[in-house]
């Protein structure tokens, strides 16, 4: 069974810490990885993607993957109370277009 | 603002009624998608179509009815469906790639079925 697994929350964090979500992921031979943000009642926005080991930042956002432990995750620095949404982890197994998501991460940022 | 327009916004409809679900990008993306979304849950793919042709069908039930009229337009054709099925409709596009998973999606098509 292909699974991408987040904890629900919600992550509660004050304004201007690091928020950190997880993702693991089941399949050894997912490719690429995303992080995309869901406001309530909107549409998924695409935040970020890494496609090999390590860090890639991007403004305030750092996406972290380990292929080995099949682990990705997101760092958000200096939060904010903008922040707050529903963040999905999305994995490629690169076989035609599949994208499975995760089951998302709330992430509540506090004033 | 999205590239990714979807119409209607706000859809109610009874368990005989026909109607359908638009969407449009003009973002040259060849690779256009459908997925349902449950409150509190996340994004399910329910179609993919890959250069007009249907590549993905995820054993979607008969009553939602896909149709990629060319490049830029994707519809989903809705007919005899159930309440279980209110949701929210996304509509999404990306480029062609075996590595892709950055997609673009729509505002949505929020759908009641009295």
């Amino acid at each position: 069974q292909k699974e991408v697994e987040q904890n629900s929350g919600p992550l509660s964090v004050p304004e201007g810490a690091i928020a950190s979500l997880n993702c693991t992921y089941s399949d050894r031979v997912s490719q690429s990885f995303f992080w995309y943000r869901q406001y309530s009642g909107k549409s998924p926005e695409l935040i970020m993607s890494i496609y090999s080991n390590g860090d890639k930042e991007d403004g305030r956002f750092t996406a972290q993957l380990n292929k080995a432990s099949q682990y990705v995750s997101l760092l958000i620095r200096d939060s904010q109370p903008s922040d707050s949404a529903t963040y999905l982890c999305a994995v490629n197994n690169n076989a035609g277009n599949m994208l499975t998501f995760g089951g998302g991460t709330r992430l509540m940022v506090k004033p | 603002d999205t590239e990714v327009t979807q119409t209607p916004k706000h859809l109610v409809m009874g368990m005989t009624n026909k109607k359908s679900l638009k969407c449009e990008q003009h973002m040259g993306h060849r690779a256009m998608y459908w997925y349902k979304q449950k409150a509190k849950k996340p994004p399910e793919l329910m179609f993919v179509y890959s250069y007009e042709k249907l590549s993905i069908n995820e054993s979607v039930p008969s009553r939602f009815s896909p149709e990629c009229p060319n490049s830029s337009l994707l519809n989903l054709h809705l007919h005899a469906l159930q309440p279980e099925d209110s949701a929210l409709y996304l509509c999404a596009s990306s480029q062609v790639s075996s590595a892709t998973g950055e997609l673009f999606f729509g505002e949505g098509s929020r759908l009641t079925v009295l």
